[in-house]
């Protein structure tokens, strides 16, 4: 399984850009990155998944560059209600081998 | 979550006792999980099913049992619980589109002492 890494927290403003950047240095050809966000007390929700380039949703947008190995979230002009915490995972489109969720990275956005 | 369901929302449970947690959704997705996660910590992954009738072993299967009857219950059984099962558990499930697509249930609170 590809290993994932990503900062264990940053902090924002208000109205801010914020990205989150996860290295995947052995993700394989099937492997698609998708990211999750988790409020306290909730179960994690989809954010937005990719393959390669450039995908974006009314929630966030992905960059992955050409060699895969790195993917950056970006959240635009983020509030406090974006204060959670952001899971980057790789895996198969068809999920045969299971998703595996790291630490996460803890955002904290201030008023 | 709308169309997942589990039970009991919290439980605490006496060190050797067995329990089985619930977990059931409504939107006929093929594919269903359980995670558990600890205390500031990432999910992971306990059993899985890709479909009715089949499950699988996730990194973290031992002291669980799952089984998968139907399309849309899930039940996860601790056979014999220990203090180091204390943790909260997600049911999660999967349309099969894209199982990394993954649609998470409000989870269980469970205290074993």
């Amino acid at each position: 399984l590809a290993k994932t890494t990503q900062p264990i927290s940053m902090d924002s403003y208000e109205g801010q850009e914020v990205n989150i950047t996860c290295s995947h240095n052995n993700i394989a050809t099937n492997d698609y990155i998708t990211w999750y966000q988790q409020f306290p007390s909730q179960g994690p929700r989809f954010i937005i998944q990719g393959y390669k380039t450039k995908v974006t949703n009314e929630v966030a947008s992905l960059f992955i560059p050409a060699d895969r190995k790195s993917s950056t979230l970006s959240l635009p002009r983020v509030s406090l209600s974006d204060t959670a915490v952001y899971y980057c995972l790789v895996g198969e489109w068809t999920g045969r081998r299971a998703l595996t969720f790291g630490s996460g990275t803890r955002l904290q956005v201030q008023p | 979550t709308a169309g997942i369901t589990q039970a009991p929302t919290s439980q605490i449970l006496a060190a050797g006792r067995s329990m089985t947690l619930r977990c059931t959704q409504d939107m006929r997705h093929n594919a269903m999980y359980w995670y558990r996660q600890d205390l500031g910590l990432g999910l992971r992954l306990i059993h899985y099913s890709n479909t009715a009738g089949t499950t699988g072993k996730g990194e973290v299967p031992d002291g669980y049992s799952v089984s998968r009857a139907n399309t849309d219950d899930f039940p996860l059984t601790l056979a014999s619980a220990v203090p180091s099962q204390t943790s909260v558990y997600f049911c999660a499930t999967a349309s099969g589109r894209s199982n990394n697509e993954q649609f998470f249930g409000p989870g269980t609170r469970l205290t074993v002492l």
